[in-house]
């Protein structure tokens, strides 16, 4: 069975310092695994993917993720956040029947000036 | 061009009303998906149709009757809205299990 979790459903950061959005997954196959970001009042938006190829992940607008097998986790992370990050994030993992993808319940990251 | 595209926008009706929501893909995705998003941004799957065949079907009660004419459209049609379909329904497509787009989103108010 797949499942996520994200561990925050709300994290709170300051203009230019450090973003981390943490996300576990639990999977029976190999996972391909999504980050997407929704503004307030807009779609979903790709980040970025992993797909088996390179575990560090790099994404738009200066977000990376890492997929660490071991810890079956895939966080997010962008070294300097930007007011323009506020939204709400989630996480997703596809495995198995590739039609089927499941969501995080998201975080809302707020950015303090 | 938009890729994936949704209407209406917005939604008021009555309870007890029909409604439809139209959904158009231009990226030639063989799966089309739809989504509900409540008041607390929890998404959840609704259908999946892959090559116009029904392969996904959640615990959705059966006023929601999707249509797919083909590929590219995806439609939702709910008989008897009541006060709790209030939400926002993403439409969404894919290439088998790669990245799935997202149409803008109906917001649906059941007054």
């Amino acid at each position: 069975a797949q499942s996520v979790t994200q561990l925050d459903s709300h994290v709170s950061v300051s203009e230019g310092t450090p973003v981390l959005l943490r996300c576990n997954y639990s999977s029976s196959y190999s996972p391909s695994l999504f980050w997407y970001v929704q503004h307030p009042n807009k779609g979903l938006q790709l980040l970025l993917k992993y797909t088996s190829a390179a575990t560090l992940v790099k994404g738009i607008n200066g977000f990376e993720a890492e997929f660490k097998k071991s810890e079956t986790s895939f966080h997010l992370t962008k070294p300097s956040a930007h007011m323009s990050d506020a939204a709400e994030y989630f996480c997703v993992v596809s495995a198995g029947n590739f039609n089927k993808f499941y969501f995080g319940s998201g975080t809302k990251l707020n950015v303090k000036p | 061009d938009t890729a994936v595209s949704q209407t209406p926008k917005y939604l008021v009706t009555q309870m007890g009303n029909d409604k439809s929501i139209k959904c158009e893909q231009n990226l030639g995705h063989d799966t089309m998906y739809w989504y509900k998003q409540d008041s607390k941004k929890f998404l959840k799957i609704m259908f999946s149709y892959n090559n116009k065949e029904l392969i996904i079907n959640e615990t959705v009660p059966n006023r929601f009757s999707p249509k797919s004419p083909d590929k590219a459209h995806l439609n939702l049609h709910i008989n008897s809205l009541e006060l709790g379909d209030s939400a926002v329904y993403f439409c969404a497509s894919s290439s088998r299990g790669d990245t799935q787009y997202f149409g803008p989103g109906t917001r649906l108010t059941v007054l």
